[in-house]
């Protein structure tokens, strides 16, 4: 299997831009989370997915957030519009858990951020 | 809030000896914990899990502890190589209701010959 695959690797747009990242879990997985990576506050959850149905987005900083899994081979995670804040960088993770089970996550190689 | 921490930022071994990697918890919710490795450019990959059924789980070279009284676990590694040199992220989960983890800020371990 190709593992989580991620794109871009490297996205750099000025503020005020949309940014648009994407994931593609493995194949069988039905968990599918999003994360993002910051020096002070490691790695954070954003949101995760079951069955393509959103399950917690609590992690979701802003409005300025939205993810989408319009079905179980791809998600996206979108913002709009942009902040030097937000730059980080952002992994999708998948797993093969059911609700009420964590089991172990498969990352992807990630997304660098970086908004001017 | 954190909660889940790792006080140690980072931390410096000599190849061969031992290395060890502290994380401390706030939630006795918690009751699944796991060790993940993270190299440059990469995503973290799992290494090790422990339930709170138990208190120590061993996978080669890898060891982690779990002490929950004190909310406190550790991994250890035995003998420590360079190619253990990575970030390390602790992350907790409670089993019933979620698959949500919880991670913490990372260690970053550094294996010098």
């Amino acid at each position: 299997d190709a593992g989580v695959i991620q794109s871009p690797r490297h996205e750099v747009t000025e503020m005020g831009q949309e940014v648009t990242l994407r994931c593609k879990p493995i194949s069988g997985h039905n968990s599918l989370f999003w994360y993002r990576q910051t020096m002070m506050r490691g790695l954070e959850l954003l949101i995760y997915f079951n069955n393509n149905v959103p399950i917690d987005d609590s992690g979701m900083p802003e409005d300025r957030f939205s993810a989408k899994m319009p079905n179980a081979s791809f998600s996206t995670l979108k913002i709009q519009p942009s902040e030097p804040r937000d730059s980080a960088v952002y992994f999708c993770a998948s797993s093969i858990g059911t609700s009420g089970r964590a089991y172990e996550q498969y990352f992807g190689p990630g997304t660098r951020l970086t908004v001017t | 809030d954190q909660q889940v921490k790792q006080n140690s930022p980072s931390l410096s071994v000599q190849e061969g000896r031992i290395s060890i990697l502290n994380c401390d918890y706030t939630n006795s919710m918690f009751d699944y914990f796991l060790w993940y490795k993270k190299y440059p450019a990469e995503g973290p990959t799992f290494l090790i899990s422990i339930s709170s059924i138990k208190d120590k789980n061993e996978d080669g070279r890898f060891t982690v502890f779990l002490n929950k009284s004190a909310k406190h676990l550790s991994l250890h590694i035995v003998p420590s190589q360079p190619g253990d040199s990575a970030v390390y992220f602790c992350a907790a989960n409670r089993r019933r209701g979620t698959d949500k983890l919880i991670f913490g800020t990372g260690t970053r371990l550094q294996v010098f010959p």
